[in-house]
């Protein structure tokens, strides 16, 4: 049972467009929503983190948009640049809980 | 030097060997994990800690073992391992109440 599923599973984007990573979840006590990024031989870094009291939230050239009536949160990278090329991916986790559980991955890769 | 630290880096073993992969944090948070990451599957939960001495299943515990005994020390041990553990394997730390993972290097293991 895949309880965080994320489309698309690779992205190309040309240099200063816009990259957008969507992510579905079903279980509704999921209340923390963090976007990682992985680059190459590296591990995941925290990018981006979001709770469902708000519906937006924005980080430089990233930002995060939920939507919880649909269960649906999405990753929005604005003028994507080449070193925005990597793997992203969504979690979630439960209240109380530290276990996150991942999407499956989404491998952007930006063009100059 | 502080942070998470993996070891070995890379490692080939053969089938039916027993292996341990090594995992240091130098924060003292009290909960660790261990994910692999294999293509098309994203990041999956093997073990997790809450503190010393207290670990957990995750989702793919079968062939692992694991240990806390010092809060800083997650030790990873496939007992018999087998060509389906081939992976890339990340340690994971958070602190309590928040589930901001720092994670490690990784170490890429073949078995062979």
């Amino acid at each position: 049972q895949q309880q965080v599923k994320q489309s698309p599973q690779s992205l190309i984007v040309q240099k200063g467009g816009i990259s957008i990573i969507n992510c579905a979840y079903e279980n509704t006590a999921f209340d923390y929503f963090p976007w990682y990024q992985q680059f190459p031989g590296k591990g995941p870094a925290l990018l981006i983190a979001i709770r469902p009291d708000v519906s937006e939230k924005k980080e430089g050239r990233f930002t995060i948009s939920f939507n919880k009536s649909a269960k649906q949160f999405s990753l929005h990278i604005m003028d994507s640049q080449p070193g925005d090329s990597a793997t992203y991916f969504c979690a979630a986790s439960k209240g109380g809980s530290e276990k996150l559980v991942f999407g499956k991955g989404t491998k952007l890769t930006v063009n100059p | 030097d502080a942070g998470i630290t993996q070891s070995p880096r890379y490692k080939i073993t053969e089938t039916g060997r027993q292996v341990t992969l090594m995992c240091h944090q130098t924060w003292s948070h009290s909960y660790m994990f261990w994910y692999r990451q294999d293509l098309g599957h994203g990041l999956r939960l093997i073990y997790y800690s809450a503190a010393a001495d207290i670990t957990d299943k995750g989702e793919v515990p079968d062939g692992y073992v694991v240990s806390r005994s010092k809060t800083e020390n997650f030790p990873l041990t496939l007992e018999s391992a087998t060509r389906s553990q081939t992976s890339v394997y990340f340690c994971a730390s958070s602190e309590w109440g928040t589930a901001g993972y720092t994670f490690g290097s990784g170490t890429r293991l073949t078995v062979v």
